[in-house]
């Protein structure tokens, strides 16, 4: 049975980085890719990037600055680290296996 | 970026009701492979997006076959015939041809 679940900070100071962890389960992540996807008020669904089945990386340049998306397949564990957060940042964050398996999501309020 | 347009952004529908959103991105959605990248999302209450559909007309895993997808190129279409109750929420188009991936800005389905 796949299941992936997020989990992070709930509250991040402006300026800060922000780090979440997805941790799967029932499937490899050297067999898929796996995406980061977050949902503002502002702007709805975004796409953030992913990390390809074989370790590689795609990131929108929206966030290419200050984005990063990496694994630990030992730990069948992806990583998605943003810095320097601004409020419109505020959103909830998931991360996904296409688009057909999703996370909870995990929200993340940008506030000082 | 591929701008991924909605219409309507919002409906009111009854029980039993047959119901068609409208899709349409700034460019074509076919892929150099040939095949064309559209899918359809919902995000019921306090949910995660489900896949819906993939590759413009393809049920996903468990999708019933009331939802139904067409088009090509640049104009897609959902249709859901005879919604139920657990139809409703906010439904999404997505593209995944061409970099960054994007989505459209939801479409309300609610009951009358």
């Amino acid at each position: 049975q796949v299941q992936l679940k997020e989990t992070g900070p709930g509250l991040v100071q402006p300026t800060q980085t922000l780090s979440i962890t997805c941790t799967v389960s029932g499937f490899s992540l050297t067999s898929y890719y796996m995406q980061w996807v977050r949902q503002t008020p502002g702007k709805g669904l975004e796409w953030m990037g992913f990390i390809r089945s074989g370790g590689s990386t795609e990131y929108n340049s929206e966030f290419k600055s200050r984005l990063s998306i990496s694994r630990d397949t030992s730990k069948n564990q992806v990583f998605l680290k943003m810095n320097s957060l601004k409020t419109e940042d505020t959103g909830v964050y998931y991360c996904a296996r296409g688009l057909e398996y999703w996370g909870q999501g995990v929200m993340v309020t940008v506030s000082s | 970026d591929v701008v991924m347009t909605q219409t309507p952004p919002s409906l009111s529908v009854a029980i039993g009701q047959s119901v068609s959103i409208s899709c349409k991105s700034s460019q074509s959605l076919v892929y150099s492979d040939g095949k064309t990248y559209l899918h359809w999302l919902l995000q019921s209450p306090g949910r995660s997006p489900k896949r819906l559909i993939y590759q413009v007309s393809n049920l996903g895993s468990g999708v019933p076959d009331r939802f139904s997808g067409t088009g090509s190129q640049k104009d897609f279409t959902l249709k859901i015939s005879r919604v139920e109750a657990e139809d409703l929420g906010v439904y999404y188009c997505a593209q995944t041809t061409h970099f960054p991936w994007t989505f459209g800005g939801g479409t309300k389905l609610e009951l009358k």
